[in-house]
């Protein structure tokens, strides 16, 4: 079992720029969710999806932010433009039901905006 | 108010120590309630789920719950310098979707 696969691991961009990362869950999960975390807020959640379907997008902070999931096996979180403020470790996680709660995190993608 | 409040730490012990590390929160809607480590520079791996009130334990690993104060514990016997990480709690509520709420996670030291 490969675990949740997140890309890039590392990302450096200028402000104003678009910034794409990637996701692909474990197979066969039914649920994915996308975190933020900062020293500041902790680890806040902002969109997850059940069978590919937004459930709940509350946590997404303004329309720069838009996520994706075309298929079972790949999903993506879009900031365009980017800020500053933006810069924070974004989680990637996956889940099997009966348990919707995030069960298998992936390693992050550490995201600075200059 | 938070929803969850956990100490920050750090938490520094010797090895073998017993470690208890703790959360409280407001919202009594909580139905699930879950521990993760998380070591420097990955993401969260969870440790522990409990449904509702009572005790379980796995291992080293004990958590325990009691709804009637909203306060859940994480007990670490025989704590070895592997334990040495950030330990998060989470709570979840069904509200029509499932929402999870961290706690701002506890820094251990286990010091061999």
């Amino acid at each position: 079992d490969a675990g949740v696969i997140q890309s890039p691991r590392h990302e450096v961009t200028e402000m104003g720029q678009e910034v794409t990362l990637r996701c692909k869950p474990i197979s066969g999960h039914d649920y994915l969710f996308w975190y933020r975390q900062t020293m500041m807020r902790g680890l806040e959640l902002l969109i997850y999806f059940n069978n590919n379907v937004p459930i709940d997008d509350s946590g997404m902070p303004e329309d720069r932010f838009s996520a994706k999931m075309p298929n079972a096996s790949f999903s993506t979180l879009k900031i365009q433009p980017s800020e500053p403020r933006d810069s924070a470790v974004y989680f990637c996680a996956s889940s099997l039901v009966p348990q919707p709660q995030p069960q298998h995190f992936g390693d992050g993608t550490r995201l600075s905006i200059l | 108010q938070k929803e969850v409040e956990q100490d920050p730490g750090p938490l520094s012990v010797p090895e073998g120590a017993i470690v208890s590390l703790n959360c409280t929160y407001s919202n009594s809607a909580f139905q699930y309630f879950m521990w993760y480590r998380q070591y420097s520079r990955k993401g969260p791996e969870l440790l522990m789920y409990t449904y509702s009130s009572g005790n379980k334990e796995d291992g080293r690993f004990t958590a325990q719950v009691d709804k009637s104060s909203k306060y859940i514990s994480l007990f670490i016997r025989d704590s070895q310098p592997s334990d040495s990480a950030t330990y998060l709690c989470a709570m979840s509520a069904y509200t029509g979707g499932f929402k999870t709420i961290f706690g701002a996670g506890t820094r251990l030291f286990v010091k061999a």
